[in-house]
């Protein structure tokens, strides 16, 4: 059975530093890029970018690029996403999901979703 | 980065009722690179649609797809009171990949 499992909540304060993780489980890992979704509260999905654990290759959404960063450790099938200074902005939950890549990028398993909570 | 635009905002009907979605593109979509994701609340995201009219893994026969270059369509056929939720479409032809702002179909 393929398994996206992320991470658990976190609450921190604006300025820290944080990384969620996303672990596939069920598939071979490096055959499928992971993205990284974020919805904050009451809105929609906003695509943040990818990275092909094969290589850690990675794209980003302009408006997310410089802002976060994403990474891979293909030797436990995990894709992070990590922020070096957090800011009460970034409250939202974040999703990862895979696509298979080469045209068929959509988003066919996706995690169960880590919330960040950015307060002071 | 394209622009995908859904209508309407809220869909109120019953059980049973047929419901019609629409995702229009600001330019278009690269080889109807174009799905279709349904969310319930507290719930991730779920593939329906991709492909513009492929149905994934699972998803019933009453959800059906179709549509290319700017206008594409998404429609429950009869709906079961598990359809009420949020749906996104999302293009995946040109980077960055975006959603349209969702269609929450709600019960009348």
């Amino acid at each position: 059975e393929v398994q996206l499992v992320q991470s658990g909540a976190e609450v921190k304060k604006p300025g820290e530093s944080l990384r969620i993780s996303c672990k596939g489980s069920g598939y071979s890992f490096t055959r499928y890029w992971i993205n990284w979704v974020r919805q904050m509260p009451g809105k929609g999905l906003e695509w943040m970018g990818r990275i092909d654990p094969t290589d850690s290759y990675t794209n980003y959404s302009p408006s997310f690029q410089g802002h976060v960063t994403i990474s891979a450790d293909k030797s436990i099938s995990t894709a992070y996403l990590q922020w070096s200074s957090l800011k009460a902005s970034d409250t939202a939950m974040y999703y990862c999901a895979r696509s298979w890549g080469g045209g068929n990028d959509y988003f066919d398993y996706w995690g169960q979703g880590t919330l960040v909570t950015v307060s002071s | 980065e394209i622009v995908l635009t859904q209508s309407p905002g809220t869909l109120s009907l019953s059980p049973g009722e047929r419901a019609t979605l629409s995702c229009r593109a600001s330019q278009s979509v690269s080889s109807t690179y174009l799905a279709w994701y349904q969310q319930k609340p507290g719930q991730a995201p779920r593939l329906l649609i991709y492909g513009a009219s492929s149905r994934a893994t699972g998803i019933p026969d009453r959800f059906s797809g179709s549509g290319s270059g700017t206008d594409f369509t998404l429609t429950i056929s009869r709906l079961e009171p598990e359809d009420f939720a949020v749906y996104y479409c999302q293009q995946y032809g040109t980077s960055p990949w975006t959603f349209g702002q969702g269609t929450k179909v709600e019960s009348k």
